[in-house]
């Protein structure tokens, strides 16, 4: 089945410095990446949508500002905490969506997991 | 309105006993995919079984079953002779087709605990 890889698996970071997360579809091309957030306990909120070579859409109430997306491959989208707070600790999870999957194919990631000091 | 409900924040089952875990959507698109995914203590969300609006037959795969009621708009996932390893949290999704293609909606998860 379809791999999608997430680097790194877990981070701790200083409050005030900014986190790379990075997104890889390991043996399909993603035309689609989504990003979530999820926080103990609770369910999956979908934070934004990125389609390779164009801007990402957030949801309502995603600092675009904050939580950079980028697509710039077929097979790589990141997510850059900018100037991370305590509050944005969170399991951070991404997925995507092949390229000649079936229309309901979403391949998920193992999760990053973020702490902030 | 919420778009994906699941009522039951834990369940427990007996080992080999077979479970029910609920799910009610809310939709007016005519097409829609409904999903079940399974998320250890590792967090990896593992997908379960698909359902599509106009799928006629009940989804089924291996010991996962989906109910799928169409105007009652609910979509129950039937685990059959339990295991312990199924004990995780469990959450129902759904994907419009014809408005928001990439949207997916989670409800808030149930947990589930296999007792031995």
């Amino acid at each position: 089945g379809a791999v999608v890889s997430q680097h790194p698996s877990w981070v701790i970071c200083k409050s005030g410095t900014s986190v790379k997360i990075e997104c890889r579809s390991l043996d399909f091309q993603a035309t689609t990446m989504f990003w979530y957030r999820q926080f103990p306990k609770q369910s999956l909120m979908l934070m934004a949508t990125s389609n390779e070579g164009s801007k990402a859409t957030y949801e309502q109430g995603v600092e675009k500002d904050k939580f950079l997306i980028n697509h710039a491959s077929l097979t790589l989208s990141t997510l850059t905490v900018t100037s991370a707070h305590p509050e944005d600790s969170s399991f951070y999870i991404c997925s995507a969506q092949g390229l000649a999957g079936a229309s309901y194919e979403q391949y998920f990631g193992p999760g990053t997991r973020l702490t902030v000091t | 309105a919420q778009k994906i409900t699941q009522t039951q924040p834990g369940m427990f089952v007996q080992e080999k006993e077979a479970v029910t875990l609920d799910c009610t959507y809310d939709t007016s698109d005519p097409s829609y995919g409904l999903f079940w995914y399974k998320q250890p203590s590792s967090g990896e969300m593992i997908f379960l079984i698909y359902q599509g609006s106009y799928d006629q037959q009940n989804a089924t795969e291996g010991r996962y079953s989906l109910n799928f009621q169409k105007a009652r708009k609910s979509a129950n996932l039937v685990i059959s002779a339990s295991q312990l390893g199924d004990s995780a949290m469990y959450f129902c999704a759904m994907r419009e087709y014809s408005g928001n293609f990439n949207k997916f909606y989670f409800g808030s998860g149930t947990k589930l605990n296999v007792k031995p």
